[in-house]
Formats: structure tokens, C-alpha cells, sequence
């Protein structure tokens, strides 16, 4: 069963807009959400993290928001680019001695027009 | 220099093969993992390995056998191949995982074709 669902599958923005992914969670047990970013052809990158104590994270133009009691949390993309133009993961992780698991959204592809 | 390398980049083969997957990471890392991705770009979990112990071991197929000759790398061999088993294979690894969140680093992927 999938435990990090994100949408939407697929995302058209014009150049300039504001591009939104959505995820939500359902193991409380979480401990940190990350966010990564894949090129074609290429493996994932981190982008961005936020723990679950923390409302809203920003790096630039990538600002994660997240709302524990809706066990929600979202990717906004400001000034969206031709360049932003990728599949986003969003992600869950329970920490734990030794390792720890990356559990992954379905992803979203991310078109970003001129 | 590539932190994360796998070989090779792209893997064709028949049905009923056995192959290996090779990874190494010189980024000093404990724990390597093996993800799999499938046509529709779900990424999953396969292994984990800590300082060349096995960690997690999601429900995969005893077909496949992971090897980590030392916590530089961590193979993966895959006995009786399956039309089902074509998919991206990513290697990637991460500091000592604990209570605090630290990145994981991925590989560029393996692409496995089974005909």
C-alpha cells in the first residue's frame, strides 16, 4: 500500500508562473519529508527537506509548506524555468539506528513552456 | 570525479540470465542502497546495506541477491531474469544514518531490458 501520495502526475506551467505539487502522508511515524528533483536520464537529487516540527522551508525559489495535522505537505516552485523542467519526488523517511528508507510519491513530471 | 557510479548504464539481455549490477560510491559512506524504478517512474526500495551488513530487505524476489564486498560498494546480481525485472536500477548511498536525517546520494541508474 502506498503511503506517499502525491499530485498531480503531470504539470504544465508557463515560464514566469507558479508551479504547486501536493503530497500527502499517511504513517505519523514519519520524521523528515524530502523533496527530489530528476532530469532525464539521471538519478534523483535532493532539492529539499522539512521536518515535521517545521511549517515552511524556503532555498530560493523552492519552498516547501507543510501541515502536520493534515498530514499534508507541498512543493512550490516561484518563477518557475525551462529549466525546472523534471520529475519531483516527494518523499517520506522514518529514521532509525543503521539506515533509514526513502519512501517515495509516484512523482510528478514537470513541463515548464517558454 | 562521480560520487555515485554504477555499471553499466544500460543492460540488455534474454530472459532466464543471470547478471550482476555493479556499484561504488567514494563520497566515505556507510550505508549504500538499491532502488528500483519501474516504467512509470515509481521509485522502490530493493535493499539497504550498513557498513556491509543488511539492513532492509523489502519483499523482492530471492532471484535477487545483493553483495557488498565492502561499504564502497554494493552489487547486485539477479538470477533468472524475468520480462518483470526490466526497469532503472538505482544505487545510491548516504553518511551513517541515525536520528538525524542525512542526504542520499543516487547513482545515474541502470536501465535492464529483458527480452
Amino acid at each position: 500500500q502506498q503511503q506517499v501520495k502525491q499530485s498531480p502526475q503531470s504539470l504544465i506551467v508557463q515560464k514566469g508562473g507558479i508551479s504547486i505539487i501536493n503530497c500527502a502522508y499517511e504513517n505519523t511515524a514519519f520524521d523528515y519529508f524530502p523533496w527530489y528533483q530528476q532530469f532525464p536520464g539521471k538519478g534523483p537529487a535532493l532539492l529539499i527537506a522539512i521536518r515535521p516540527d517545521v511549517s515552511e522551508k524556503k532555498e530560493g525559489r523552492f519552498t516547501i509548506s507543510f501541515n502536520k495535522s493534515a498530514k499534508q505537505f507541498s512543493l512550490h516552485i516561484m518563477d518557475s524555468q525551462p529549466g525546472d523542467s523534471a520529475t519531483y519526488f516527494c518523499a517520506a523517511i522514518k529514521l532509525g539506528a543503521g539506515s533509514y528508507q526513502l519512501t517515495f510519491g509516484k512523482g510528478t513530471k514537470l513541463s515548464v513552456i517558454p | 570525479d562521480t560520487a555515485v557510479s554504477q555499471t553499466p548504464k544500460y543492460l540488455v539481455t534474454q530472459m532466464g540470465n543471470d547478471k550482476s549490477i555493479k556499484c561504488e560510491q567514494n563520497l566515505g559512506h556507510d550505508t549504500m542502497y538499491w532502488y528500483k524504478q519501474d516504467s512509470k517512474k515509481f521509485l522502490k526500495i530493493m535493499f539497504s546495506y550498513n557498513n556491509k551488513e543488511l539492513i532492509i530487505n523489502e519483499t523482492v524476489p530471492n532471484r535477487f541477491s545483493p553483495k557488498s564486498p565492502d561499504k564502497a560498494h554494493l552489487n547486485l546480481h539477479i538470477n533468472s531474469l524475468e520480462l518483470g525485472d526490466s526497469a532503472v536500477y538505482f544505487c545510491a548511498s548516504s553518511p551513517l544514518a541515525g536520528l538525524s536525517y542525512n542526504e542520499q546520494f543516487f547513482g545515474p541508474g541502470t536501465r535492464l531490458t529483458v527480452l
